[in-house]
């Protein structure tokens, strides 16, 4: 069965400290890897996507990394602001293509502290 | 663009009463979808449309869910008779497919059965 886990389930830093929340995934074939940024109140918001010749890509202070070897991922916010606080969510596409094969993580709450 | 306009933003109603929900996609994508988001278990696919027709709805949870999507501009999410454990956050995305295609979701329809 497909799956995604996240880690860690919550998180609390200060603001302007950096941080990495990860993504490990089963999905197989692999298609994409994308980290969705969800406001409370609010729908998710795509970041970045990761195909399978990349192994990083950045997206201003969220730089997001991929290894497709171990099916580990991973999101690193630099220099953390307020509007940071979120929860993220790492969503896996797996092929033959179709939404079918799209799996999602239950995601990291991140909340940044003054 | 207006992005994925959704309503209501926030229905209670109790046990055994009609519930509607309503999405309107961004205009020019061909695929829509609804996912429904809970605590427990994150964001689950209940149905997916691609140019009006539906092509996977095996996460509607049972019969009492129904959705249908008359035109490229609108679709609906009902669930009769609603339950106390339907109580979740009803989001519908639109996509405009490709092998990358991103999910653009709208700000959710939060539904609480009493």
């Amino acid at each position: 069965k497909n799956q995604v886990e996240q880690s860690p389930q919550s998180l609390i830093i200060l603001e302007g400290k950096n941080c990495t929340l990860q993504c490990n995934y089963t999905v197989s074939p692999f298609s994409n890897l994308r980290w969705y940024k969800q406001d409370t109140g609010r729908g998710p918001v795509s970041l970045t996507i990761m195909t399978f010749s990349e192994n990083t890509k950045s997206n201003g202070r969220y730089t997001a990394t991929l290894d497709a070897d171990t099916k580990q991922s991973s999101l690193h916010i630099t220099a953390s602001q307020l509007s940071d606080s979120a929860s993220y969510i790492c969503v896996v596409s797996g092929l033959p293509g179709g939404y079918q094969k799209v799996t999602f993580g239950t995601g990291t709450k991140l909340q940044v502290i003054p | 663009d207006a992005g994925v306009i959704q309503s209501p933003r926030h229905e209670v109603t109790e046990m055994g009463q009609e519930v509607t929900l309503r999405c309107k996609p961004i205009s020019g994508h061909d695929y829509l979808f609804w996912y429904r988001q809970t605590m427990m278990r994150g964001l689950e696919l209940l149905i997916y449309f691609n140019n009006n027709v539906p092509i996977d709805d095996s996460g509607m949870p049972e019969d009492r869910f129904s959705a249908k999507m008359p035109n490229a501009s609108f679709s609906t999410l009902k669930i009769q008779p609603s339950e106390p454990r339907d109580s979740a956050v009803y989001f519908c995305a639109s996509s405009p497919g490709g092998p990358h295609g991103e999910l653009f979701f709208g700000e959710g329809s939060r539904l609480t059965v009493l």
